[in-house]
């Protein structure tokens, strides 16, 4: 099993919203990654968690606050969003953080986020 | 600074021929390479990888060229095949802390009947 799971695929929020996006996966993967997908463009890093710490943020404005409950969970809890946010959120996951041609990251189908 | 660079937005092959995407970086740290490919409203899929210190690798129909010196890979795809249409993305995997993947610009690949 090589899935990571994404919920909701749709997500359309205003600019005072609270919401939460949230990725699974049962690989036993110990990384845990936060991409950001604008259309037409490149995934870039947000967030990496590894074994239930954040090791890396990428400068991401404070109005997107990660967690990671457990190994196999992590949330991405939205607030006071920009329509500028509005993009593509993919979660990923490999065994490591330390990645390798045989640790791979393995990603989900993202969640579509449209901020009115 | 657009560390990893996909210089062709679309590429169209005819179906049976060969397929070769290009990707150019600059960073001589990376130490590794990917190649994902993506459906619409799907995440990337992995497809192959490679690592720094080799020049080739091959899997299947896929085979990946890495020329360091000239801070240049490709993706071959031979023979190509209807379910091959979608935008590849060649990434680049460096340790800053922990791994760090830097996508180029992405490929739309159309092959054509």
């Amino acid at each position: 099993d090589t899935e990571v799971t994404q919920t909701p695929k749709h997500l359309v929020m205003g600019m005072t919203n609270k919401k939460s996006l949230k990725c699974e996966q049962h690989m036993g993967h110990r990384a845990m990654y936060w991409y950001k997908q604008k259309a037409k463009k490149p995934p870039e890093l947000m967030f990496v968690y590894s074994y239930e710490k954040l090791s890396i943020n990428e400068s991401v404005p404070s109005r997107f606050s990660p967690e990671c409950p457990n190994s196999s969970l992590l949330n991405l809890h939205l607030h006071a969003l920009q329509p500028e946010d509005s993009a593509l959120y993919l979660c990923a996951s490999s065994q490591t953080d330390r990645g390798s041609s045989t640790d791979t990251q393995y990603f989900g189908p993202g969640t579509r986020l449209t901020v009115l | 600074d657009q560390q990893v660079k996909q210089n062709s937005p679309s590429l169209s092959v005819q179906e049976g021929r060969i397929s070769i995407l290009n990707c150019d970086y600059t960073n001589s740290m990376f130490d590794y390479f990917l190649w994902y490919k993506k459906y619409p409203a799907e995440g990337p899929t992995f497809l192959i990888s490679i690592s720094s210190i080799k020049d080739k690798n091959e899997d299947g129909r896929f085979t990946v060229f890495l020329n360091k010196s000239a801070k240049h890979l490709s993706l071959h795809i031979v023979p190509s095949q209807p379910g091959d249409s979608a935008v590849y993305f060649c990434a680049a995997s460096i340790i800053q802390g922990a791994q760090k993947l830097v996508f180029g610009q992405g490929t739309r690949l159309t092959i054509n009947p």
